[in-house]
């Protein structure tokens, strides 16, 4: 099963919003890491955060991560139209040296 | 697209035949893994590879091998092939373990 689950599945805003997106996983990791899927293109990554890190930011992007809770949330301020992509979270394990694993995304829609 | 490519782009096969997807890389990296995606979820790992010819499965490698005899080719063979198979098949690369992966734009595989 994924180790990463997204929530929500889908989600839609007006351009200028902003928009949450959250992570959950099960077993210990290293790091968690934020990805981006324009449609029929392969993923760019976002961000990593260490498992030692509590939030970090880049830009218009702000990923938090809870351990106890085995939880992340990516937030996107002041959305763009070009932002409307599936976004997925995935996580390196401590004990899976090369096994990441990716959680089944969240699609995000910016209406103009 | 930090040097990796994949081929072919697209490709239709009939069940029951061999196929073979090729991910080349010209960024000198260590790790190259294999991923499928399905519509709607996130990417599944079939293979991964720390090294000329060092490979490990991952979660789906049922019905699938890989080989890699030099640095900048990772090969994944369906050696006959079937219609559960038919998905969109990722290659990533990364220099090192835990870090951030880069994706190549895909193969869209469909058997009939």
């Amino acid at each position: 099963s994924q180790q990463g689950e997204e929530d929500p599945q889908a989600l839609s805003i007006q351009e200028g919003e902003n928009a949450t997106m959250n992570c959950s996983y099960k077993t210990s990791i290293n790091n968690l890491q934020w990805y981006r899927q324009n449609s029929g293109r392969g993923l760019v990554h976002l961000i990593l955060i260490r498992s030692n890190e509590r939030e970090k930011h880049s830009g218009r992007l702000r990923v938090t991560l809870d351990t106890s809770k085995k939880s992340s949330s990516l937030l996107i301020t002041a959305s763009r139209a070009a932002d409307t992509a599936s976004y997925f979270c995935a996580t390196w394990g401590s004990t899976n040296a090369g096994k990441s694993t990716f959680g089944d995304g969240t699609t995000l829609t910016v209406k103009p | 697209d930090a040097g990796i490519t994949q081929s072919p782009r697209h490709k239709v096969t009939e069940t029951g035949t061999p196929v073979t997807l090729r991910c080349h890389q010209t960024e000198n990296h260590r790790y190259m893994y294999w991923y499928r995606q399905d519509p709607g979820h996130g990417l599944r790992l079939i293979h991964y590879s720390y090294g000329v010819k060092d490979t490990d499965k991952g979660e789906v490698s049922d019905g699938y091998s890989v080989s890699r005899s030099k640095t900048e080719d990772f090969l994944l063979t369906l050696e006959s092939a079937t219609s559960s198979q038919t998905s969109v098949y990722f290659c990533a690369i990364t220099g090192q373990d835990n870090s951030p992966l880069h994706f190549g734009n895909g193969t869209r595989l469909t058997v009939t």
